[in-house]
This record gives C-alpha cells, sequence and structure tokens, in this order.
C-alpha cells in the first residue's frame, strides 16, 4: 500500500504570508496527486489535480508541484479564507489514499 | 450545476446494518466511477469504496471488505452502500464524490456530496 506523509501538522501563519505544504508518497506516483481544502463541518474541495492543474474557479494563489514522491501546495499569499484542513490525495493505480492533513491558522 | 446529495445515516448498534444513498444530478452520471469517503469525528479522509460506471467493478478498503457493499442504478442516478456487520470503528461522517474525468477508475474527485453521519453505538 502506498503511505502518503504530509508536513507540517499545524501550520500559523500571517495574512500575506507565503505558506508551503508538503506531501511525500512512499513509492513514485507520478503526476497522480490532487489537494483538497477541508473547512470545519464542510466536504472537502478539489484544489489541484494532477500535481499541477488548478481546479474550475480555485483563485491563483494556491499552486502545486512536483513529480514521483514528493509534492508542494503553496498558496503565494494567505487570505482570510484560507484557515482549514489540507489534505493531499493520491491516485495511483488501483489505489486512493488520502494524507493526514495539514491544519492551517491565521496568526 | 453538478449536486450530489447524501442520506440514511444515523444511529445503530453494533453489528447492525444501513444503507446509505447518494443522488446525483447535473451531469451524466452514467459515464463517471463513483466513490465513497469516510471521515471519523476529529480524524482524516479515508476512501472507502469505488464502482465503475457499469457497476462491473468494484473495490473496497481491507476494513470493510465483504461487510460493506457498494452498487448504483444508472436510471435513478443513485449510488448506495450497503453497511452491514457495522462495528464502533466504522463511525464516521461518510461522503460520495464523483471522479474528475469521465471513465477513469484511478482519478481525484471533483464533487462531494455533504455527507451523511453514522454512529455505531450501544
Amino acid at each position: 500500500d502506498i503511505q502518503m506523509t504530509q508536513s507540517p501538522s499545524t501550520l500559523s501563519a500571517s495574512v500575506g504570508d507565503r505558506v508551503t505544504i508538503t506531501c511525500r508518497a512512499s513509492q513514485s506516483i507520478g503526476r497522480r496527486l490532487a489537494w483538497y481544502q477541508q473547512k470545519p463541518g464542510g466536504a472537502p474541495k478539489l484544489l489541484i489535480y494532477e500535481a499541477t492543474s488548478l481546479e474550475s474557479g480555485v483563485p491563483s494563489r494556491f499552486s502545486g508541484s512536483g513529480f514521483g514522491t514528493e509534492f508542494t501546495l503553496t498558496i503565494s499569499s494567505l487570505q482570510p479564507d484560507d484557515p482549514a484542513t489540507y489534505y493531499c490525495q493520491e491516485h495511483s493505480y488501483y489505489s486512493w489514499t488520502f494524507g493526514q492533513g495539514t491544519e492551517v491558522e491565521i496568526k | 450545476e453538478v449536486q450530489l446529495v447524501n442520506s440514511g445515516g444515523g444511529l445503530v448498534q453494533p453489528g447492525g446494518s444501513l444503507r446509505l444513498s447518494c443522488a446525483a444530478s447535473g451531469f451524466t452520471f452514467r459515464n463517471y466511477w463513483m466513490t465513497w469517503v469516510r471521515q471519523a469525528p476529529g480524524k482524516g479522509l479515508e476512501w472507502v469504496a469505488n464502482i465503475k460506471q457499469d457497476g462491473s467493478e468494484k473495490h473496497y478498503v481491507d476494513s470493510v471488505e465483504g461487510r460493506f457493499t457498494v452498487s448504483r442504478d444508472n436510471a435513478r442516478n443513485s449510488l448506495y452502500l450497503q453497511m452491514n456487520s457495522l462495528r464502533p470503528e466504522d463511525t464516521a461522517v461518510y461522503y460520495c464524490a464523483k471522479h474528475l474525468k469521465p471513465d477513469f477508475r484511478e482519478d481525484c474527485f471533483d464533487n462531494w456530496g455533504q455527507g451523511t453521519l453514522v454512529t455505531v453505538s450501544s
């Protein structure tokens, strides 16, 4: 089974800061990685698919990078609407595993 | 607009059964793989099961294999999860989700239901 490890588990930053979340896969998954945002009491929302593609309607301050085993979600300028838990998810051969989540807070 | 509406959750005793439903609209349901994802209280997301467009292929996480059955009715644009022999560790919010691309199994999920809470407790 593929394991997905996110870091950090929690993150506190100021409005306007650049924020980076990392996701590591236990084996190569190519570009088969997605990022989601989940706010308390809500369903997850797709932000990034295929590692780097921005889902329609998602603000351009969100971006994704990476290939193989190491991936990054970046928020270029943290906004008051961005506090949430962020999850990565791999979707490679017969496998759909989520990372454990990164909680992002505003300082 | 794509809509997925979850229903069927509730309180059930250990060993009991429950059937969850997901009503889909706003897209050609019969063209897409569909997935169930769950989230235990205060925990992360866990993929549970998925089903091919025509129902001919299904996959399950090991912890529910043999107890849960995913099915669909394309005429009714509906997805189901039959849960038997429920355990306290199955307590979670259950979401249905649509795969991003048509006819694509190993995919991410671009639309989600609102979730339905299943509580397994005596």
